[in-house]
């Protein structure tokens, strides 16, 4: 079966300043990996993924992934942070063959101080 | 632009009660899934369902159903509420192995 591990329940990073939110994940064959966003009662926001190709992923608000399959990781940065990225991060996964549910890690607060 | 709406942002039910949160989909999409989402457990899948009518257990099924009658709608239902079911509820959707698309949550209180 497939998980997801955030070993960080909070990332405390300054403006300007680049962010690394971690995750780790476990699934038989290759991986689907995604990553995720929340604001306050708000419902998730898909922020970017990785199927296959190149192990770095570009996706919204400038954020990026770094998939590592010997170290079975999918890193989620940015380079700049910013106040307004500060917010709930959940990376997914799922397996690649027929119909697979998508697990979610138990996600990192993010918290970008000006 | 593509949209899953739920039904209620805000419910406040007794315990006991027949709960019903609606979830519906404007894309098409063959799956649609219910999560609930606890602090400090994330997501947690409840069920889901990849055609109409047809429908699986996720993790923690226990005191849930579920419907889907039509493609775009998908149904949970908490037979008789209970406080430990107090928690935010959030409905997706997607195809194949594309990202799923969320609604904007229902955050239920038992009381």
């Amino acid at each position: 079966a497939q998980s997801v591990a955030q070993p960080e329940d909070q990332v405390n990073v300054a403006e300007g300043n680049p962010l690394t939110v971690k995750c780790t994940y476990s699934v038989s064959g290759n991986p689907y990996l995604f990553w995720y966003v929340q604001y306050p009662n708000r419902g998730l926001q898909f922020l970017l993924k990785y199927i296959t190709g190149d192990n770095l992923v570009k996706g919204s608000y400038g954020f990026e992934a770094e998939f590592n399959k010997s170290q079975t990781s999918f890193h989620l940065k940015k380079p700049s942070a910013l106040v307004s990225d500060s917010a709930l991060y959940f990376c997914a996964v799922r397996g690649p063959t027929g119909f697979q549910k998508l697990v979610f890690g138990t996600g990192t607060r993010l918290l970008v101080s000006p | 632009d593509v949209k899953v709406t739920q039904s209620s942002r805000y419910l406040v039910k007794r315990t006991g009660e027949k709960v019903f949160l609606e979830c519906v989909q404007d894309m098409d999409h063959e799956n649609m899934f219910w999560y609930r989402q606890d602090p400090g457990l994330g997501l947690r899948l409840i069920y889901f369902s990849y055609d109409v009518k047809m429908k699986e257990k996720g993790d923690i099924p226990e005191g849930y159903s579920v419907s889907r009658e039509k493609k775009e709608r998908f149904s949970l239902i908490l037979e008789s509420a209970s406080t430990n079911q107090t928690s935010m509820y959030l409905c997706a959707s997607n195809d194949g192995g594309s990202e799923a698309f969320f609604g904007q949550g229902t955050r239920l209180t038992v009381v």
